[in-house]
């Protein structure tokens, strides 16, 4: 089956512009998180939920950071006013249950000009 | 704090010599250990957990809780080994994994 999918892959933004990324989880998983990853570094945790509930929202590091899973399926995580230390790859993972295997979407790279 | 730490951002070997890419953890409690792994142009993917205590593509790693380390080894190394290495714990009541900065496995043929 498919995997979690991401979108965009790329974006380019100028600082100050609003951006909102996408993540399509595994069909019927229950968990999902993001997490993002500055260069040389490994990934950081963001959010998470648990079907559509926000179940931890202490990675996020400011309040121009949320993220939202509606129907507790697809979730986007946004980005308000963006500044250039928003750049890194943004990581969307999803599990069957909070215990279980994390599988990882292809990443989003955002780039803040 | 929670922390895990991979000390080599790049580890070189040639084909055939074993490897060994080194984790340490500060973590309360008995955490999980996992390893992941990233192949070029490919995502993250779990190579292994030590609850499972299993060695996927010749590769294992064994918890020490006397030194708080998760080695992961493999005594020959191929070509194919050749990707950025993360190691992960999670515990002390949370379910969010804290990964390592990652190690960069180069094999030479």
């Amino acid at each position: 089956g498919a995997g979690v999918s991401q979108s965009p892959r790329y974006k380019v933004t100028k600082r100050g512009q609003d951006v909102a990324l996408r993540c399509d989880p595994i069909s019927g998983h229950v968990s999902l998180y993001w997490y993002r990853q500055a260069l040389g570094q490994g990934p950081e945790f963001l959010t998470y939920f648990n079907y559509e509930a926000q179940q931890d929202k202490s990675g996020l590091p400011n309040d121009r950071f949320s993220a939202e899973r509606p129907e507790g399926s697809i979730s986007t995580l946004t980005i308000q006013r963006t500044e250039q230390r928003d750049s890194a790859m943004y990581r969307c993972a999803s599990s069957a249950s909070s215990l279980s295997e994390q599988y990882f979407g292809p990443g989003t790279r955002l780039t803040v000009t | 704090a929670q922390r895990v730490t991979q000390p080599e951002k790049l580890l070189s070997v040639f084909k055939g010599a074993p490897v060994e890419l080194k984790c340490n953890y500060s973590y309360s409690g008995s955490p999980e250990l996992f390893w992941y792994v990233q192949y070029s142009r490919q995502r993250l993917q779990l190579l292994l957990r030590h609850i499972s205590r299993e060695s996927i593509k010749g590769f294992t790693a064994d918890l020490n809780k006397g030194e708080t380390s998760f080695h992961l080894k493999k005594p020959f190394a191929q070509e194919e080994d050749s990707a950025m290495y993360y190691c992960a714990a999670r515990g002390g009541g949370s379910y969010i994994p804290t990964f390592g900065r990652g190690t960069s496995l180069i094999v030479h043929p």
